[in-house]
């Protein structure tokens, strides 16, 4: 079965790196995601990551992908308020029922002034 | 470029009542998808569609039923509301062959 795992809880002062990871069991995704969750608000995609890359990066995030260990990690830069929010990973099966999410329980960061 | 909307945002209802949450997309997507969130669990698939008139269950479908007539709705129902069902639901698209899902705003329902 999938299952996909993260931390509850992150606390960062602005300006530092932050570093939110997650593990998944399905071999066989297709692609890896990250969203982020603001108060109130829908999931907002932020990056994914195909299966067969190890890194990709896109302005202040790094997405980290260590398929061996099934690990996964968003890093960012230069962590700022707005920053603040429930970051989700998610795991992908492309199917006949299209893109199939498997979402983490969401990790919430806190940035500090 | 409405995208995707949700509606009502906010719904109180009573146990044992029938209750219609609605999505709409103006982007023509394929695929739609219905979850719930709930604290601890992350998202948890409900029900999806791979086209108008095809459906299928997802992780947790019991006590809902889903219609997709046309492309652009698809409407989430709970034919007989359960205090268990109390829960923020968010509906989602995905264009065909593509790998990005796209979510609504959701829909905060209490079940009283």
């Amino acid at each position: 079965g999938e299952d996909v795992e993260q931390s509850l809880f992150l606390s960062v002062r602005e300006g530092d790196s932050s570093v939110i990871n997650c593990t998944y069991t399905d071999s066989s995704s297709t692609y890896l995601y990250w969203y982020k969750q603001e108060p109130g608000a829908g999931l907002q995609l932020l990056t994914y990551i195909f299966s067969n890359m190890d890194m990709k990066q896109d302005q202040r995030l790094t997405v980290l992908l260590n398929k061996k260990d099934k690990h996964l990690s968003l890093r960012i830069a230069d962590t700022q308020t707005g920053d603040s929010a429930i970051y989700f990973c998610a795991e992908s099966l492309y199917n006949n029922a299209g893109n199939m999410l498997t979402f983490g329980g969401g990790t919430r960061l806190m940035v500090k002034p | 470029d409405a995208g995707i909307t949700q509606s009502p945002r906010y719904k109180i209802t009573e146990t044992g009542r029938q209750v219609t949450l609605m999505c709409h997309q103006t982007w023509s997507h394929s695929y739609m998808f219905w979850y719930r969130q709930d604290l601890g669990h992350g998202l948890r698939l409900i029900y999806y569609s791979a086209a108008a008139d095809i459906t299928d269950k997802g992780e947790v479908p019991d006590g809902y039923v889903v219609s997709r007539s046309k492309t652009e709705n698809f409407p989430l129902t709970l034919e007989s509301a359960t205090r268990s069902q109390t829960s923020v639901y968010f509906c989602a698209s995905t264009p065909t062959g593509s790998y990005e899902q796209y979510f609504g705003p959701g829909t905060r329902l209490t079940v009283t």
